[in-house]
């Protein structure tokens, strides 16, 4: 299973963009890259997922390189309501069905006025 | 649309008691079923998952235990709670079995073993 590693965290001020990169030197082959938003005390919630060149959604992008082996979430103009902890995660399909995801400590993201 | 619920929200319960969580979803039918653990300050550990109603995969070795009595239904259980078993459980949801299917979070459940 892909093992993902990124930074502990970030700090940055509104209106600035944030870029949020993830290692995942072993990912597979049918392994999607997913990003994961966390507020304290509550669920992680979808940011973005892809599964190579670059996505874009209403909230963020994603960057992936030819070789798949990083990705960047990139979060443009970020308020004071983006601080959260940001979780990159690589998916993979179960020996017994479903999708593992394992995430990793996560980037917590401060941001500041 | 689909919902999924967790109680209690929040739990004290003393070193050896018993603990029973529970996670139901709604507007949905045959979902993929995960119960994740996150300690203080750390990220979040796959503990068990459940393609299928009776159909439980452990991912983690210990005194914790899941159970899927009805579709939408998903248990986790401990006959003695440990100091350790301390954290914030999440249950979770997904349509599919690839890593491509979203997975959708509960509210969580705090639980402080004392």
């Amino acid at each position: 299973l892909a093992k993902t590693t990124q930074p502990i965290s970030m700090d940055s001020y509104e209106g600035q963009e944030v870029n949020i990169t993830c290692s995942h030197n072993n990912i597979a082959t049918n392994d999607y890259i997913t990003w994961y938003q966390q507020f304290p005390s509550q669920g992680p919630r979808f940011i973005i997922q892809g599964y190579k060149t670059k996505v874009t959604n209403e909230v963020a992008s994603l960057f992936i390189p030819a070789d798949r082996k990083s990705s960047t979430l990139s979060l443009p103009r970020v308020s004071l309501s983006d601080t959260a902890v940001y979780y990159c995660l690589v998916g993979d399909k179960l020996t017994g069905g479903g999708n593992k995801l394992t995430f990793g400590t996560g980037t917590q993201l401060k941001v500041e006025l | 649309s689909q919902t999924i619920h967790q109680w209690p929200a929040t739990l004290v319960q003393p070193v050896g008691s018993p603990l029973s969580l529970e996670c139901t979803v709604e507007g949905t039918s045959n979902p993929n079923l995960y119960w994740y653990r996150q300690a203080a300050g750390r990220g979040l550990q796959l503990l068990f998952y459940s393609v299928g109603i009776g159909q439980i995969s452990s991912e983690v070795p210990q005194n914790l235990s899941a159970s899927r009595p009805q579709d939408r239904q998903f248990i986790l259980s401990s006959k003695k709670l440990l100091l350790s078993d301390s954290g914030f459980y999440l249950c979770a949801w997904s349509r599919g079995p690839t890593s491509a299917d979203e997975q959708y979070f509960g509210p969580g459940t705090r639980l402080t073993v004392t």
